[in-house]
This record gives structure tokens, sequence and C-alpha cells, in this order.
């Protein structure tokens, strides 16, 4: 299995460009989440699904966007990028009870 | 919104010795995760706790899922030099009906042979 995937490890915007940071798992997890880490922090909650078609916002949702057309696919918006932006992104996903897979990551520049 | 304090922020230790770190709140917990983070990667689960004043071992590794619900310890025995990494703590939380991690703001251990 390859558990959770995201792509693409790393990528560098200028300010105010777009991109979806993609995010797949083949568990048949029905919950997903993505996280942010800034250096020397821990991961903070940016958007959440409990399952195909249902999204929420986490601790800090603004400046993305997220869609889950499918139970496999998670992907993350991020529209005008911000230098505030610049982080290291997390997917996770889990099943109802049991433990978080997170995906190795994706370290994004806004330059 | 609920935030968990972990300490230390880094350690740095000689190879052979042993490790404690601790996360505290001031929010109720119902599950205490502890991950450790190698570079490059993301959160590897170490030990969950599901029960307060539970005690888990995963080999070299204790954890204990404080009475209060608001605080779990890891400790590290006789370290080695693949324990180097970032250790986080987890709490898992319902909120608007939905399970949530809140993560420490992490250890760093640094081990010298």
């Amino acid at each position: 299995n390859a558990g959770v995937t995201q792509t693409p490890k790393f990528r560098i915007l200028k300010i105010g460009q777009s991109m979806t940071l993609q995010c797949t798992q083949d568990m048949n997890h029905n919950y997903m989440y993505w996280y942010r880490q800034d250096p020397g922090m821990g991961l903070k909650l940016i958007y959440y699904s409990v399952g195909a078609g249902i999204t929420d916002k986490g601790e800090v949702p603004n400046g993305y966007n997220v869609s889950r057309s499918t139970t496999e696919d998670f992907p993350l918006r991020l529209e005008l990028a911000a230098p505030s932006q610049t982080s290291v992104y997390f997917c996770a996903s889990r099943t109802r009870v049991g433990g978080y897979t997170f995906g190795s990551g994706t370290r994004l520049t806004v330059v | 919104g609920q935030q968990l304090n972990q300490s230390p922020q880094s350690m740095f230790i000689q190879e052979g010795e042993d490790v404690s770190m601790n996360c505290t709140s001031s929010s109720i917990f119902n599950t205490w995760l502890w991950y450790k983070q190698d570079p490059g990667e993301g959160p590897v689960l170490l030990i969950a706790l599901y029960k307060a004043g539970e005690l888990t071992s995963n080999g070299r590794l204790t954890a204990q899922f404080g009475i209060t619900r608001k605080d779990s310890f890891l400790n590290i025995s006789a370290s080695i030099p693949s324990d180097v990494g970032i250790y986080f703590c987890a709490g898992q939380v319902l909120i608007q009906g939905a399970q949530k991690l809140v993560f420490g703001q992490g250890t760093r251990l640094t081990i010298n042979p």
C-alpha cells in the first residue's frame, strides 16, 4: 500500500499565483485532513473532510479551499498565494476509530 | 481554542541517557498521541493512549495519559542515535461533531554519540 501520497514535494510560487496541492490515499479512509507546519511549530489544521462530498474548516482556513469529490482524493487549493503561506503542508487520513497516517509533506515557498 | 504546551522545546543528551518530555493543556482530551518526525517526512505515530491513567510502552518508549486528561508524558530509555528527531504530542478532541487533533509545538531531540 502507498498510504498517503502528496504531490508535489517542493514548490516555489510567486505572490498572487495559485496552485493545487494533491493528496491521495489508498486505504479507503473516510477522514482526511490538511495541516500546515511552520518552522519550529506543531501542525495546525487547515481543512478536514469526514467523507466524500463533505468538507469543513479547521483552525487556519483563510486563503485555502478544498474539495472531496472521491474518497481517495482531497486536494488543497491556494488562490492568490501570499508569503504567509510559506510552510510545509501535510495531508493525513484515518478511519473512524483508527490512527492518523500522514503523507511526507509538500514544502511550499511563496516569494 | 485548545492549546497544548509541550516541553522542553529542545534537548541535547548523550547516547544512552533517558529522555522525558511532556504536554499539558487547560483542555480535556479524549485521546493522547505521540508522534516522531524525521527531517523531510511526515509525523509517524509512536504511541496512542485512549484512557485516563493509561500507561503504555512501545519498546524503549513509555507514555502515560494523565488522570486529569489534560496532560501526557513520553519517556525514552537508553537513547540511541536513531532517536534523533522532533517529537510531537497531540490531543484528540471532539469539535463540532468531528474528531480533531491539536498538536504541541514539538521537542527537538539531539543526541551526542
